[in-house]
């Protein structure tokens, strides 16, 4: 079983729109919860942290439910700009040192039409 | 302030030769993690140093794959002999004790 499991999509969705993505996480012992975004042929970028009572930053709302070991990303009136991948990624504890390691999702892929 | 410098950008080789990735984290971070990202996928961790030391090299498959940070600072990642299946972009990625990671803008491989 894969550590993070997300819907690839892709989602296809007007400007203005409200768009959301899920993913689940296999290890209860996960420690720490993020949103990466991937633009083509480009690297990942941190988007947001995720925290157990749910955080906002402007367009973007992440939040996590760790009974169902499941995060959400809700973006309100989507832009063109945010058109891109958006990766699901959970740090889990592991061997060699307490940082644990980043587990990413395979991605969500959004485009965002005019 | 220089992001993570990778080289090169892109490689194409043929099976069964060697290749070697270089990467420069950014200034003071001492946590270095070279990724591989097949297409369609999200990238999965090879190895990561603490300083110099290669604290978590579970998933590096040490028959054909070895990397080095000598002196804690840059890293090489080197494959010896390919194989078809390595074509990946390869992501090197960098962090200030285990904050957020910036990744570099990666060394697409492909072997022919």
């Amino acid at each position: 079983r894969k550590e993070v499991e997300q819907d690839p999509g892709p989602f296809n969705v007007p400007e203005g729109a409200t768009v959301a993505f899920n993913c689940t996480y296999s290890n209860s012992a996960s420690q720490s919860f993020f949103w990466y975004r991937q633009d083509c042929r480009k690297e990942p970028k941190l988007l947001m942290s995720v925290y157990s009572s749910g955080n906002e930053d402007g367009r973007f709302t992440a939040q996590l439910n760790r009974a169902s070991q499941y995060i959400s990303l809700l973006i309100r009136d989507s832009k063109l700009s945010d058109s891109a991948t958006y990766l699901c990624v959970v740090n889990t504890p592991g061997r060699g040192s307490t940082l644990g390691r980043l587990y990413f999702g395979r991605g969500t892929q959004l485009t965002v039409w005019p | 302030e220089a992001g993570v410098v990778q080289s090169p950008r892109y490689k194409i080789i043929e099976k069964k030769q060697p290749v070697a990735f270089w990467c420069n984290p950014i200034s003071g971070h001492n946590t270095l993690y070279w990724y591989r990202q097949n297409l369609g996928q999200g990238p999965e961790l090879l190895i990561r140093y603490e300083n110099e030391e290669a604290v978590d090299d579970s998933q590096l498959p040490k028959d054909r794959f070895s990397a080095e940070r000598l002196k804690g600072v840059d890293s090489t990642l080197k494959i010896q002999p390919a194989e078809l299946g390595d074509s990946a972009v390869y992501l090197c990625a960098s962090s200030y004790s285990g904050d957020e990671q910036y990744f570099g803008p990666g060394t697409r491989l492909t072997v022919t």
